[in-house]
């Protein structure tokens, strides 16, 4: 099944600890993002690469880093410094649409992050 | 005033019931528009996609752009218990990043 793949489905952060979220994907897409969603607000962008090694800061990237090693492959980690890390987490994945002219995004099924 | 806005809801209807939702927006370069559903504590699924004005139709949804009113709508029509989700829109200029609303909590009752 083609799809996008998140794990862990819950994470639990300890004060002052970094944690990675991983995003997986198997639909040769060339763009990836991650969200933060928070209950009443809309998604709001951390980061998204449109192609491998290459990576772009969103609306909210502070204490937040990415890396796009491999095409299929988008971890997030949220580190010390985001003092409010509790939220959904929702990784996407596109056709690059600066090539295709397609707009639309597929999600994974989110990761909730908790603090301690 | 937001980009998108979005009446956040929640919406009741009784099952059976055609469903519209709405979304308005300020940036008239947006050209692709998108509609979500998300299931509690699942992440959002792609329902319609529409590029520039017009309607789409897929199966019991209708997808309508009206974009010299900067509106965009949502019509279920014999909505059903499993409709009950968050609705998001979504909105895009060429090559450019999504700009999303903040929901739409719809509850069918049976």
């Amino acid at each position: 099944d083609g799809g996008i793949t998140q794990s862990p489905k819950y994470l639990f952060r300890k004060e002052g600890q970094n944690v990675t979220l991983s995003c997986e994907q198997n639909l040769n897409h060339d763009a990836m993002y991650w969200y933060r969603q928070d209950p009443g607000q809309g998604l709001r962008l951390i980061y998204y690469s449109q192609i491998v090694n290459d990576f772009q800061k969103g609306d909210i990237a502070e204490g937040y880093s990415v890396s796009r090693e491999k095409k299929e492959s988008f971890p997030l980690t949220v580190t010390s410094a985001q003092k409010n890390p509790t939220a959904f987490y929702l990784c996407a994945s596109s056709i690059d649409s600066r090539t295709s002219g397609v707009e639309t995004q597929y999600f994974g099924p989110g990761t909730r992050l908790l603090v301690l | 005033q937001k980009e998108v806005e979005q009446d956040p809801g929640p919406l009741s209807v009784p099952e059976g019931a055609i469903v519209s939702l709405n979304c308005t927006y300020s940036n008239s370069a947006f050209q692709y528009f998108m509609w979500y559903r998300q299931y509690s504590r699942k992440g959002p699924e792609l329902l319609m996609y529409t590029y520039s004005s017009g309607n789409k139709e897929d199966g019991r949804f209708t997808a309508q752009v009206d974009k010299s009113s900067k509106y965009i709508s949502l019509f279920i029509r014999d909505s059903q218990p499993s409709d009950s989700a968050t609705y998001l829109c979504a909105m895009s200029e060429v090559g450019q990043n999504f700009v999303f609303g903040p929901g739409t909590r719809l509850s069918v009752l049976p």
